[in-house]
């Protein structure tokens, strides 16, 4: 049973160019989770996912920001005209979310490194 | 709001030797679960031990054990036994049992295994 998938596992951008950073959750679990990470940071969450729905993006600048997980594929965190000060790791984790001791344990991603030109 | 506070950004302990990271946090709730993860070099986030806050006996998890004071919103982290792999970065974390379950983490521990 593979982990949770992120790719690219690094990612270069010039400012003012997109970027797009995905997340593949654990097989069978339906909750994906965005945090992020500044260096000597911890991580803060952005955005909480089930399919095809936005549970909770108090954590997500209100601009350039989106994140969607659709019926389908992987869930994609987007940042449009990147700036410097979005370089940081970006993380994934997803949780089964079916009820259960363990169904909020979340299971993180290896991150995205963003580093902005 | 919802804030975990580690005090200790960088500690060192001799391999083989006993440490403990400390980790306080401020929350109205009373339903929340606490969580230590560890994360190498590589980066990796790895949870260490949780801790369910309804339960008084504390979490263990082979070298890794907390203590935790609910009435002092004290969670921290003792590792016995220290081996040069445990070298890595030392986040506390809680959530809510209920809602969105997104997690709080605080700033870190850097912890250094001296061979």
């Amino acid at each position: 049973n593979a982990g949770v998938m992120q790719n690219p596992r690094h990612l270069v951008r010039r400012r003012g160019q997109e970027a797009r950073l995905r997340c593949s959750p654990m097989k069978g679990h339906s909750h994906v989770y965005w945090y992020r990470q500044l260096p000597e940071e911890g991580l803060k969450f952005m955005v909480y996912l089930q399919k095809e729905n936005i549970i909770d993006e108090s954590g997500m600048p209100k601009e350039r920001f989106s994140a969607e997980f659709p019926k389908e594929g992987p869930s994609i965190l987007r940042i449009q005209q990147v700036v410097r000060g979005d370089s940081a790791a970006y993380f994934c984790a997803s949780s089964p979310g079916t009820g259960g001791r363990l169904a909020d344990e979340q299971f993180f991603g290896p991150g995205t490194r963003l580093t902005v030109l | 709001a919802q804030t975990v506070t580690q005090s200790q950004p960088e500690m060192s302990v001799q391999e083989a030797e006993t440490v403990t990271l400390s980790c306080t946090y401020d929350t109205s709730e009373n339903n929340y679960y606490l969580f230590w993860y560890k994360q190498p070099p590589s980066r990796q986030m790895i949870l260490v031990i949780r801790q369910e806050a309804y339960k008084q006996q504390n979490a263990t998890e082979n070298r890794f054990s907390v203590n935790f004071q609910k009435a002092a919103k004290s969670f921290s982290l003792k590792i016995s036994d220290s081996q040069l792999g445990d070298t890595a970065m030392y986040f506390c974390a809680f959530t809510f049992r209920t809602g969105a379950n997104n997690l709080f983490f605080g700033t870190g521990t850097r912890l250094t295994v001296i061979p």
